[in-house]
């Protein structure tokens, strides 16, 4: 299957400071990217869908100037969290859309802890 | 929008049972049904997943079954092992790479030995 990866795998922030996550498919071109967000214990819950050259489409209640998606190539997304808060902590993991499957692959995923 | 609901919240079972997670859907534009299994910490990995222009699709112990009509598919493991243990989601989406999934809550599926 297709490959993604997501660096860092963790990082720890101190509040106010602002985090960025690298999301790169390795092996093909993915024009969408899609962010998710996972709390412990609970399901992937889609934040925003990253288009390659255009700006990112956000879902109902993410707040897009906290959390700044950019998607310059065709294999890089970049999530930044800006003026993180402890509320913030948590699993990001990105994913790609085989272009000709349809079947998503995901990236390893960001545990973030702001402390 | 889709909305996807899943059951059971937790399954346990002993080794060598058979395992069925059930999810409904709400959007009928919806005709790509993946399944993943998490493991703690881990990313989602896809197991298997099924088209709405076939009812059943089976992978050695694995298999989904498709209600286009009720709107509803299931994922069966058989001869469930201790490996089995993590947590399940079922998804929904048009088959397009411009589409994200949408999941379910997700099962614990334990398998004790």
């Amino acid at each position: 299957g297709a490959v993604v990866s997501q660096h860092p795998s963790w990082v720890i922030c101190k509040s106010g400071t602002s985090v960025k996550i690298e999301c790169r498919s390795l092996d093909f071109q993915a024009t969408t990217m899609f962010w998710y967000r996972q709390f412990p214990k609970q399901s992937l819950m889609l934040m925003a869908t990253s288009n390659e050259g255009s700006k990112a489409t956000y879902e109902q209640g993410v707040e897009k100037d906290k959390f700044l998606i950019n998607h310059a190539s065709l294999t890089l997304s970049t999530l930044t969290v800006t003026s993180a808060h402890p509320e913030d902590s948590s699993f990001y993991i990105c994913s790609a859309r085989d272009l000709y499957s349809g079947k998503a692959f995901f990236g390893q995923g960001t545990r973030l802890t702001v402390v | 929008g889709e909305n996807v609901e899943q059951h059971p919240s937790t399954l346990s079972v002993q080794e060598g049972d058979s395992a069925v997670i059930k999810c409904t859907y709400s959007d009928s534009a919806s005709n790509y049904f993946p399944w993943y299994k998490q493991e703690l910490g881990k990313r989602p990995q896809l197991i298997i997943d099924i088209r709405s222009n076939v009812g059943e699709k089976k992978d050695q112990r694995i298999a989904v079954t498709l209600n286009k009509t009720a709107k509803h598919f299931s994922l069966h493991i058989t001869e469930t092992q201790p490996e089995d243990s993590a947590v399940y989601f079922c998804a929904a989406s048009i088959p397009q790479a411009g589409t994200a999934l949408i999941f379910g809550k997700g099962t614990t599926l334990s398998v004790s030995s």
